[in-house]
């Protein structure tokens, strides 16, 4: 149980492309996603908390108009790198939580790279 | 600033060896305790948590030890296997809200 999917696992665009990509909870519904960015061998650095129906909360010093967050239903939330440039390049993961419970579970990452 | 502090940075074990890697945190608020294993180019996956009322929780080969006092926790792996090869991460959190998670640690186990 406590699936998480997420999608496009790698994506390679050029500069000035804006990219999707999705988080899905498959077997549970979750009131709250997480989005955060990893660079190589470092740590997962939180980005945003994302709430069902709600404004997603941002971290201090992560461009709300660079990095939308849309959490539309229970068991979908977007993030859209709008305007993507090389130093966007990284790897994004979300993950959700099933509502009153602690554990968060990961998608299993996308790759960004951006020419 | 780090909430919480990981080490070490990288650990190579022989195989059938213990595997320990250390975290501490400063704020008593906090509740939750996890740890989660990456394989590159994969999400972490939860591997066993424990809550500030116990102070050691074992699930296999993975024990978590955990001292209240000294803001300290600690991952044990008992008979590490190559397939443990992973980084491992702590983490922190209070009443559901986000995680804090520690910087780390690349742990290899040799054959």
């Amino acid at each position: 149980g406590a699936v998480v999917s997420q999608h496009p696992s790698w994506v390679i665009c050029k500069s000035g492309t804006s990219v999707k990509i999705e988080c899905r909870s498959l077997d549970f519904q979750a009131t709250t996603m997480f989005w955060y960015r990893q660079f190589p061998k470092q740590s997962l650095m939180l980005m945003a908390t994302s709430n069902e129906g709600s404004k997603a909360t941002y971290e201090q010093g992560v461009e709300k108009d660079k990095f939308l967050i849309n959490h539309a239903s229970l068991t979908l939330s977007t993030l859209t790198v709008t305007s993507a440039h090389p130093e966007d390049s990284s790897f994004y993961i979300c993950s959700a939580r099933l509502p009153g419970a602690q554990p968060q579970h990961f998608g299993d990452g996308t790759r960004l790279s951006i020419l | 600033q780090q909430q919480v502090k990981q080490s070490p940075q990288s650990l190579i074990v022989q195989k059938g060896g213990i595997s320990i890697i250390n975290c501490a945190y400063e704020n008593t608020a906090f509740d939750y305790f996890p740890w989660y294993q990456q394989f590159p180019g994969k999400g972490p996956a939860l591997l066993i948590a424990i809550r500030p009322d116990v102070s050691e929780k074992k699930e296999g080969r993975f024990t978590i030890s955990f001292n209240k006092s000294a803001k300290q926790f600690s991952l044990h792996i008992m008979d590490s296997q190559p397939g443990d090869s992973a980084t491992y991460f702590c983490a922190a959190s209070k009443e559901g809200n986000q995680f804090y998670f520690g910087t780390g640690t690349s742990l290899t186990v040799i054959p």
